[in-house]
């Protein structure tokens, strides 16, 4: 799986939009970009993943580029509960009977959103 | 169900001394997944199952650690002659393996403290 570069700690004001960008310039082709967030003492949870378009869910935004060499979470409004480490990874998609869902994590971003 | 279960939460032996955990997937899915967090990294890939199958195993599980799913529901990690080492956090997380959704959900860990 292709590695990825995120900034080590980001902040963000309560209320405002948190965008949290992640490098992976050796992306190959069949490679989805997946999101997952580790508040403190507790397991991953997953946000949101994509191949090429733009994604939304309930949770969050994720913008990939043209070339698919980054990619960008947006949390719209964030909240104290948001603070957490965020982490980018890419993966081929792991669909029916296919190969395994082993997720290579890097350390992430920590996100401290400030009241 | 709520959710993928660990237990226990936290475990606190002597080194040289075997150790336990156990996960309970949610009940639908047929992979699961065992991971290990050290402090200030992500969890790194130790082990997966489809259904009872071990179908991958990390360079990182020694010939201590042991992993079962015997009837392709709940699994046990057995690590045996604890090293301080091994002082870690034990994620479990499960997916399924069928249609669109294969994301993986973790558990909140077994905290293992070998002193």
């Amino acid at each position: 799986d292709a590695k990825t570069t995120q900034p080590t700690s980001m902040d963000c004001a309560e209320g405002r939009a948190a965008n949290l960008p992640c490098n992976h310039s050796t992306i190959s082709g069949n490679e989805y970009v997946y999101w997952y967030r580790q508040i403190h003492s507790q397991g991953p949870q997953y946000i949101i993943h994509g191949l090429k378009n733009n994604e939304t869910n309930e949770m969050a935004s994720l913008i990939i580029t043209e070339d698919r060499k980054s990619s960008t979470l947006i949390l719209p409004h964030a909240t104290l509960r948001d603070t957490a480490v965020y982490y980018c990874i890419v993966r081929v998609y792991a669909y029916s009977g296919a190969g395994s869902y082993q997720l290579t994590f890097g350390k992430g971003t920590k996100l401290s959103v400030i009241p | 169900d709520t959710g993928v279960s660990q237990n226990p939460r936290h475990k606190i032996t002597k080194r040289g001394q075997n150790v336990t955990f156990r996960c309970d997937p949610i009940s639908e899915h047929n992979r699961l997944y065992w991971y290990r967090q050290t402090l200030g990294q992500g969890p790194e890939f130790l082990t997966y199952f489809q259904n009872e199958a071990q179908l991958e195993k990390s360079r990182l599980l020694s010939d201590r650690f042991s992993a079962e799913r015997p009837k392709g529901s709940f699994s046990t990690l057995e690590i045996q002659r604890t090293e301080q080492g091994d002082s870690a956090m034990y994620l479990c997380a499960s997916s399924f393996s069928g249609g669109r959704n294969t994301e993986a959900f973790f558990g909140q860990g077994t905290r293992l403290t070998v002193v």
